[in-house]
């Protein structure tokens, strides 16, 4: 898994309940991104980080938030978690993520489900 | 609005057959085009990649073919084997400003034995 660890590997927890996921990645690598993967749907872009604070929306940020105060963790927050939030949660990193050689390596994934 | 369709959403082709699964996608702007393999219980793992400047890749068992007029690609994956069986994502990077890739909804593939 290219050096990326997630944790929880899995999570239960109840509606309204605050949720942090973690990632931490040993590859030195400047970009990282947090996805979510539901049936049907692929994998969606919820934030990503191209550097230390620096962090920006993806396609389904609503509900979320994310902080990288390191180089090698990068965390992400659901103020209060709701069913809808139920999924798989991956973790990528890259190393050129702004240019077109932006390979992206993905992390183990956290299961979350939300009662 | 899906930027990138995937089909077909699962296949079934017979060991040493050639699998096929196809994507198309809208915007233009997209610059970076993966395939990702992705066992039950892991994450995806990057594949093959291709370039829009290039028509096509191969590495080993597996080819990108491109069409930038047509705004398709596709995977190719020759001689199937039952260890291939697994569900397969196309991806594209570059659209609407974001920095991360924006994936197809993926295709169940069994090769049976």
């Amino acid at each position: 898994d290219a050096g990326i660890t997630q944790s929880p590997r899995h999570k239960v927890t109840e509606t309204g309940t605050p949720v942090t996921l973690r990632c931490h990645q040993t590859e030195n690598h400047r970009y990282m991104y947090w996805y979510r993967q539901d049936p049907g749907h692929g994998l969606r872009l919820i934030h990503y980080s191209y550097g230390v604070k620096d962090t920006d929306k993806g396609e389904v940020s609503d509900g979320y938030s994310v902080s990288r105060s390191k180089t090698e963790d990068f965390l992400l927050t659901l103020e209060s978690a709701t069913s809808s939030q139920t999924s798989v949660y991956f973790c990528a990193i890259s190393r050129s993520g702004g240019s077109s050689y932006n390979e992206q390596f993905f992390g183990p994934g956290t299961r979350l489900t939300v009662l | 609005q899906q930027q990138v369709k995937q089909s077909p959403q699962s296949l079934i082709v017979q060991k040493g057959g050639i699998s096929i699964i196809n994507c198309a996608y809208e915007n233009t702007a997209f610059d970076y085009f993966p395939w990702y393999q992705q066992f039950p219980g892991k994450g995806p793992a990057l594949l093959i990649a291709i370039r829009p400047d290039v028509s096509e890749k191969k590495e080993g068992r597996f080819t990108i073919s491109f069409n930038k007029s047509a705004k398709q690609f596709s995977l190719h994956i020759m001689d199937s084997q039952p260890g291939d069986s697994a569900t397969y994502f196309c991806a594209a990077r570059g659209g609407g400003g974001a920095d991360g890739l924006t994936f197809g909804k993926g295709t169940h593939l069994i090769i049976q034995p």
